[in-house]
């Protein structure tokens, strides 16, 4: 069964720390997503990358950076968190190519900030 | 800029009910249409997609209606059940000049609830 797995389901950390949040598939896909999910806001593409060490910014990266040195692994950096990145955080992968099927989500990172 | 914009934000059906969701999308380059629906604890998973060139794709008890004229798409979910529920997403993406579908944006969301 393919899979994307978020290294953690659950994280709390304080304000200023520096955060990292993990990423792994094993389908061989070259495109890797970070999103932020909040209630009534629906998902916010935060960062994607579409190669190895490749990245590009999503519609809210700030306060964010990703770091991809592995086609299967994507990281998520929080450089100092903030209460306001209290968030559902999920990874999302898919393969290159016109009529792909779609991403295929991990199960989330819920992180609180306090 | 919302460029899918989704309603409702929450629907409440009997059992064996029509569910109905819609999108409208702002921008003409999209050309990929997917729905994904998501159970509490879980990432979103794929339930169906379309593309422009079909007006309408049926699996199963799900149907996706495609207005291009009214850059417009619906999620149709007949004899809905109580497994049904859960929060459904559109979403859409256009296909790059390197020939691949990858940046989806997504609508807010549908909270469905399927009474018994």
């Amino acid at each position: 069964d393919v899979k994307v797995t978020q290294s953690s389901r659950y994280l709390v950390k304080r304000t200023g720390e520096k955060v990292f949040l993990e990423c792994v598939q094993d389908m061989d896909h070259e495109n890797m997503f970070w999103y932020r999910q909040d209630p009534g806001l629906g998902l916010r593409l935060i960062y994607f990358s579409y190669d190895v060490k490749m990245k590009e910014k999503g519609d809210i990266p700030e306060g964010y950076s990703v770091s991809r040195e592995k086609k299967e692994r994507f990281s998520l950096i929080l450089e100092s968190a903030s209460t306001n990145q209290t968030s559902m955080y999920l990874c999302a992968s898919s393969p290159r190519g016109y009529r792909t099927p779609g991403y295929t989500f991990g199960s989330g990172t819920r992180l609180t900030v306090v | 800029q919302q460029q899918v914009k989704q309603s409702p934000q929450s629907l409440i059906v009997q059992k064996g009910g029509i569910s109905i969701i819609n999108c409208a999308y702002e921008n003409t380059a999209f050309d990929y249409f997917p729905w994904y629906q998501q159970f509490p604890g879980k990432g979103p998973a794929l339930l169906i997609a379309i593309r422009p060139d079909v007006s309408e794709k049926k699996e199963g008890r799900f149907t996706i209606s495609f207005n291009k004229s009214a850059k417009q798409f619906s999620l149709h979910i007949m004899d809905s059940q109580p497994g049904d529920s859960a929060t459904y997403f559109c979403a859409a993406s256009r296909t790059n000049s390197g020939g691949s579908n990858y940046k989806l944006t997504f609508g807010k969301g549908t909270l469905l609830t399927v009474n018994p």
